[in-house]
């Protein structure tokens, strides 16, 4: 089955401690993006590659990094330095289209709760 | 940053009535989209619609991108349609800026 998974789907963590988060897919999609909602809210961009070995920050890229080593994965580290951690995080895909996006498809999400 | 507002924010049917569903953006766009979040959280697309309109069964979805909004019509609801619908825009640079969504709950 092509698609987009997300691992784990619940995640419970200390305050202070670095967290990483799964995305991968295998659609052959270039471009992949991590988002983060939170309670009664839309979904903000937290960073975005549209190739490997390259990504940018996107709205809220402050407390959180990533890599890109290889097309299918996308891992979102969560670090002490997230003021706020707790929410839910959705990674996404798409052909990379220059200057443009296409179609995005999700994962089924993260739960992450900080204690 | 461009603005997205979608109205209303909550909307309660009965099965088998119509709705339709707004949202209005504050910039020229290259591109929108709008999805279907589940009650688990997972988010499935509906439509990919820059201006003009689309059908796909009871949906279709009519953006005038000169006017700067895009409506999203339900037909003949059905409690499997309840949840958060959101529109996101793009403006530039492959990214999507999402609106804060319509909660719509459909009774049996």
């Amino acid at each position: 089955d092509g698609g987009i998974t997300q691992s784990p789907k619940y995640l419970f963590r200390k305050e202070g401690q670095n967290v990483t988060l799964s995305c991968e897919q295998n659609l052959n999609h270039d471009a992949m993006y991590w988002y983060r909602q939170d309670p009664g809210q839309g979904l903000r961009l937290i960073y975005y590659s549209q190739i490997v070995n390259d990504f940018q920050k996107g709205d809220i890229a402050e407390g959180y990094s990533v890599s890109r080593e290889k097309k299918e994965s996308f891992p979102l580290t969560v670090t002490s330095a997230q003021k706020n951690p707790t929410a839910f995080y959705l990674c996404a895909s798409s052909i990379a289209v220059a200057f443009s996006t296409d179609t995005q498809y999700f994962g089924p999400g993260t739960r992450l709760t900080v204690l | 940053g461009i603005q997205v507002e979608q109205s209303p924010p909550d909307l309660i049917l009965q099965e088998g009535a119509n709705s339709t569903l707004r949202c209005n953006f504050s910039d020229s766009v290259n591109n929108l989209q709008w999805f279907h979040q589940n009650p688990w959280g997972q988010l499935i697309n509906l439509f990919y619609i820059p201006s003009g309109t689309k059908q796909n069964g009871r949906l279709s979805a009519t953006t005038v991108a000169t006017e700067r909004y895009s409506l999203l019509y339900i037909s003949s609801s059905q409690t499997t349609d309840s949840g958060v619908y959101f529109c996101a825009v793009e403006t530039s640079g492959s990214r999507l800026t999402f609106g804060e969504g319509t909660q719509l709950t459909v009774n049996p």
